[in-house]
């Protein structure tokens, strides 16, 4: 069964540090992963997806993503947070034999300091 | 305009008292799924269906019944609700057609059991 361990439940980090959230996932075969955004009280935002190709990915808001079969990772990166990038980020694995339904990680919830 | 709804977006209802929380596409897609999400643990998959009459479980279907008798439409069913079914549930779509394999998200109900 394929899962999803994003180990740190809160980060903090200063308006223009970068950020870097973990993300590890567990899947036998190759992964359909997601990185979604969900700011307070609101629904969820697709930022970036994976399922083939470069193992870098680019998505919107200026996030990116690096796929690491060997680490079985899929961090996301920022060079630069906004005030406005707080919020909870959610990785996501999902299976086309599923109909590609996802598996979440508990999320992490951001919190930017001036 | 391309989209997933869900209705009611609020409901408020008493332990016992049978209830449906509607979902539908209109994008044609195959695949539908439910979520709810708790604080602290992220979304969970309840059921997904890949076709009409297709339904499977998910990670918590306990307590849940679903129904795909048209493709656009993918109803929750809670016959006899709980207070630990108190949660903010999310239906999704996709298509096995698409080259994103990406999912759609409805715009969320908050259900509340007393």
């Amino acid at each position: 069964a394929q899962s999803v361990t994003q180990p740190d439940i809160h980060i903090t980090v200063s308006e223009g540090a970068s950020l870097e959230l973990r993300c590890n996932y567990s899947y036998g075969a190759t992964p359909y992963l997601f990185w979604y955004v969900q700011s307070p009280g609101q629904g969820l935002q697709l930022l970036l997806k994976y399922f083939s190709g470069d193992t870098l990915v680019q998505g919107i808001k200026g996030f990116e993503a690096e796929f690491k079969r060997s680490q079985s990772s899929f961090n996301l990166r920022k060079p630069s947070v906004h005030w406005s990038d707080a919020a909870e980020y959610f990785c996501a694995v999902g299976s086309p034999y599923s109909g590609y339904a996802l598996n979440f990680g508990k999320g992490t919830s951001l919190l930017v300091t001036p | 305009e391309a989209q997933v709804t869900q209705n009611p977006r609020y409901l408020i209802t008493v332990t016992g008292k049978k209830l449906t929380v509607t979902c539908s596409q209109n994008m044609n897609h195959e695949y539908m799924s439910w979520y709810r999400q708790d604080p602290g643990l992220g979304l969970r998959q309840i059921y997904y269906s890949m076709n009409v009459e297709v339904t499977d479980k998910g990670d918590v279907p306990e307590g849940y019944k679903v129904s795909r008798k048209e493709k656009r439409n993918f109803p929750l069913i809670l016959e006899s609700p709980s207070p630990n079914q108190t949660s903010l549930y999310f239906c999704a779509s996709s298509s096995r057609t698409s080259v994103s394999y990406e999912q759609y998200f409805g715009p969320g109900t908050r259900l509340t059991v007393t």
